[in-house]
């Protein structure tokens, strides 16, 4: 399996803050990365996939980026509802697998 | 729009069979794969598996000897069965669309506790 590492685990940022992700893959995976975002309670909900393309809707402050083992998720001005855990998930092989999460708080 | 509604029994005791079905409304069924991804209370990810309209499956090795996915075409509906479930299995699962075969799950189903408790 492919391990994904995600970091940090959590962070807490101020309201208008740039907040990063990143998460590294065990092995190449090209640009096969997603980026999801989950609310408490709630399903996980997809923002970003093939590393950098927006899904529909999705607000343009949300962005990621990069290729091979190596990526980043951006929020470029945090706002309150941006309060949530976010995924990184590999699609370069079965099975998928997910990085731990990154817990994001408002300081 | 596609939407998913799911539903199957939330509590189970050890060593029985976990059964989840998820129906599929407002687009096409034959047209995309479906899978199951599960959640223990407080922790990540994992992906079950997937599935088309056809029965062609994947599985996550580490379930695949327990793990059962099918579709009722029909019904516009797939099911999970996992055998012999252990308190490790508790959590909450969700069915999703796959927007292609094993890429992103671009719409979700609402999520279903399971607790598995003698």
């Amino acid at each position: 399996d492919i391990q994904m590492t995600q970091s940090p685990s959590s962070l807490s940022a101020s309201v208008g803050d740039r907040v990063t992700i990143t998460c590294q893959a065990s092995q190449d995976i090209t640009k096969n990365l997603n980026w999801y975002q989950q609310k408490p309670g709630k399903a996980p909900n997809l923002l970003i996939y093939d590393a950098s393309n927006f899904e529909t809707g999705v607000p343009s402050r949300f962005s990621g980026s990069g290729s091979g083992t190596d990526f980043t998720f951006t929020i470029s001005s945090l706002q309150p509802e941006d309060i949530a855990t976010y995924y990184c998930q590999q699609y370069e092989n079965v099975p998928l697998t997910f990085g731990g999460g990154t817990k994001v708080e408002i300081k | 729009q596609v939407q998913l509604q799911q539903w199957g029994a939330g509590l189970l005791k050890p060593s029985a069979t976990l059964s989840l079905t998820c129906e599929v409304y407002g687009g096409s069924f034959s047209g995309y794969y479906w899978s199951w991804i599960r959640q223990p209370p407080g922790k990540g990810l994992e992906w079950i598996g997937e599935i088309n309209h056809s029965g062609s499956t994947n599985y996550n090795p580490s379930l695949k000897s327990r793990v059962t996915i099918s579709v009722d075409t029909s019904r516009n509906q797939f099911s999970l069965r996992l055998s012999s479930v252990t308190a490790a299995d508790t959590a909450v699962y969700y069915c999703a669309k796959l927007y292609q075969r094993s890429n992103w799950n671009d719409v979700w189903g609402q999520g279903t506790l399971v607790t598995v408790s003698s």
